[in-house]
C-alpha cells in the first residue's frame, strides 16, 4: 500500500525557518517525481515545488522561489521541503504527493502537515 | 502562468441527479504533438487530501466510479457526475500540467440539495 506521511509542521515566527519531511513507503520511491502542494486554511490548492526522480531537476512556484528548497533522499525514501524567510501567507497545510508515472497529475497524497506562521 | 477559472463556485444537486462543473483555461492546454489535453480533475472530501479522478481531460483514474466523466478540449473542460451520491459531497478542482507552474482552479463545492 502506498503511504506518504508528512512531518515537521508547526508554529513559526515570521522570518523563521522550518523543514518538512515526507516518508514514503509501498512503492519504488526513486522511480517517481515528487511534489509539495499547499492549501491555506479554507482556500484552494497551490503547487509549491517538484523534484525529478534522481533529484537532478527542481521546479518552484513563483511565491516560494528563492525561499524554499525541495530535496530528496532515495536511500531513505524521503522527500523534504526546507523553508526559509517564512511569511504569514505561507500558513497552510503542506501535502506531499506522488506524481503519476505518466506526467498527468498526482495520484497519491499524504494527509498533510500544518505550518502556521505567526508572531 | 495559466489561470484556470471554474464555474460555478458551488452547486447543490439532488441525490441521483447530474452535477456539471466547468473549467476554463486562460490558454490552450492541448499539446499539438500528441493531441492530448494536459488537464486533470481532483475531488477533495472534507478533512481529506485531494484524490485524482481524471487526467488527459477524460481518462478516469483506476478505481474511480464510472459516474465521473471528463470532457472538453483546448480551453474549455467539464467534469460531470452523472448520478450524484452522498459520498460525492466534496470540493472539485481542475489542474493543468501543460506548463510550469502547474496551476489549479479555485474549486467548486458540491452539496446535496
Amino acid at each position: 500500500e502506498v503511504q506518504l506521511v508528512e512531518s515537521g509542521g508547526g508554529l513559526v515566527q515570521p522570518g523563521g525557518s522550518l523543514r518538512l519531511s515526507c516518508a514514503a513507503s509501498g512503492f519504488t520511491f526513486s522511480s517517481y517525481w515528487m511534489t509539495w502542494v499547499r492549501q491555506a486554511p479554507g482556500k484552494g490548492l497551490e503547487w509549491v515545488a517538484n523534484i525529478k526522480q534522481d533529484g537532478s531537476e527542481e521546479f518552484y512556484g513563483d511565491s516560494v522561489k528563492g525561499r524554499f528548497t525541495i530535496s530528496r533522499d532515495n536511500a531513505k525514501n524521503s522527500l523534504y521541503l526546507q523553508m526559509y524567510s517564512l511569511r504569514a501567507e505561507d500558513t497552510a497545510v503542506y501535502y506531499c504527493a506522488r506524481r503519476h508515472l505518466e506526467p498527468v497529475g498526482f495520484d497519491y497524497w499524504g494527509q498533510g502537515t500544518l505550518v502556521a506562521v505567526s508572531s | 502562468d495559466i489561470v484556470l477559472t471554474q464555474s460555478p463556485d458551488s452547486l447543490a444537486v439532488s441525490l441521483g441527479e447530474r452535477a456539471t462543473i466547468n473549467c476554463k483555461s486562460s490558454q490552450s492546454v492541448l499539446y499539438s504533438s500528441n493531441k492530448k489535453n494536459y488537464l486533470a480533475w481532483y475531488q477533495q472530501r472534507p478533512g481529506e487530501p485531494p484524490n485524482l479522478l481524471i487526467y488527459w481531460a477524460s481518462t478516469r483514474e483506476s478505481g474511480v466510479p464510472d459516474r465521473f466523466s471528463g470532457s472538453g478540449s483546448g480551453t474549455d473542460f467539464t467534469l460531470t457526475i452523472s448520478r450524484l451520491q452522498a459520498e460525492d459531497v466534496a470540493v472539485y478542482y481542475c489542474q493543468q500540467y501543460y506548463s510550469t507552474p502547474q496551476t489549479f482552479g479555485q474549486g467548486t463545492k458540491v452539496e446535496i440539495k
